[in-house]
């Protein structure tokens, strides 16, 4: 089936350091590739998106490169600020799927000053 | 943007009552909505599917008789909860996807932890 595995939480930063959020996922045929991201008492909202192999989805300084040949989707920033904690999800979704995602646990994210 | 209203956000309840959570689209006509569950340390995992005007599908694995679904409008979705125990304890999330320019991108409600007691 498909499913999608992230790192475990929490990951504490402090304030202008490099983050990585690893995320691989398991697949049947070519899903396209999401990252979501819930601030303190609101709903998901998608930060970026890559839809087929070596696509790179960027927004907010966010980036990750979708990697057919390792499985993997992982998030990362070069200078994470206090305003990026948040929990990130990881998900997928399959090519005729609808809007059917599948999404991995969450990795919150505490950046300190 | 398009925003999804959730409440509760949190509910405590006593085994054996019924709990129900809302889901309103408040801009736009949530033509399809998502109910997710997620446990602890678990992924988020989607419960069932409705289109408004019809019956909700089911993910396997999940009672239809305990998780109502309701969808009787364009902006409002319920999920019900029924004869609620201690293992239904979870941190329940729906989201919607409308028509249009909302078609294509799904907007997510805040959530609602539910603790059964």
């Amino acid at each position: 089936g498909n499913s999608v595995t992230q790192m475990e939480g929490p990951v504490t930063l402090s304030e202008e350091a490099f983050l990585t959020i690893n995320c691989t996922y398991t697949a049947t045929g070519y899903p396209s590739l999401f990252w979501y991201v819930q601030y303190p008492g609101e709903g998901l909202q998608l930060l970026l998106k890559a839809t087929k192999a070596d696509d790179k989805g960027s927004n907010k300084g966010f980036e990750a490169t979708y990697r057919k040949e390792t499985t993997s989707f992982h998030l990362e920033k070069g200078s994470v600020q206090v305003s990026d904690s948040a929990v990130y999800f990881c998900a997928l979704k399959l090519t005729g799927g609808g809007n059917k995602l599948t999404f991995g646990t969450g990795t919150q994210l505490k950046v300190e000053l | 943007g398009a925003v999804v209203s959730q409440h509760p956000s949190r509910v405590i309840c006593k085994s054996g009552t019924s709990v129900k959570i809302e889901c309103r689209s408040l801009d736009f006509q949530a033509t399809t909505m998502f109910w997710y569950r997620q446990f602890p340390k678990q992924s988020l995992m989607l419960m069932a599917t409705s289109n408004e005007g019809s019956k909700a599908t089911y993910e396997q694995g999940v009672e239809k008789d305990k998780f109502l679904i309701n969808h009787a409008s364009l902006t409002l979705s319920t999920l019900t909860v029924t004869s609620a125990h201690p293992e239904d304890s979870s941190f329940y999330i729906c989201s919607a996807t409308g028509t249009g320019a909302q078609n294509e991108k799904l907007f997510f409600g805040s959530g609602t932890q539910l603790s059964v007691l």
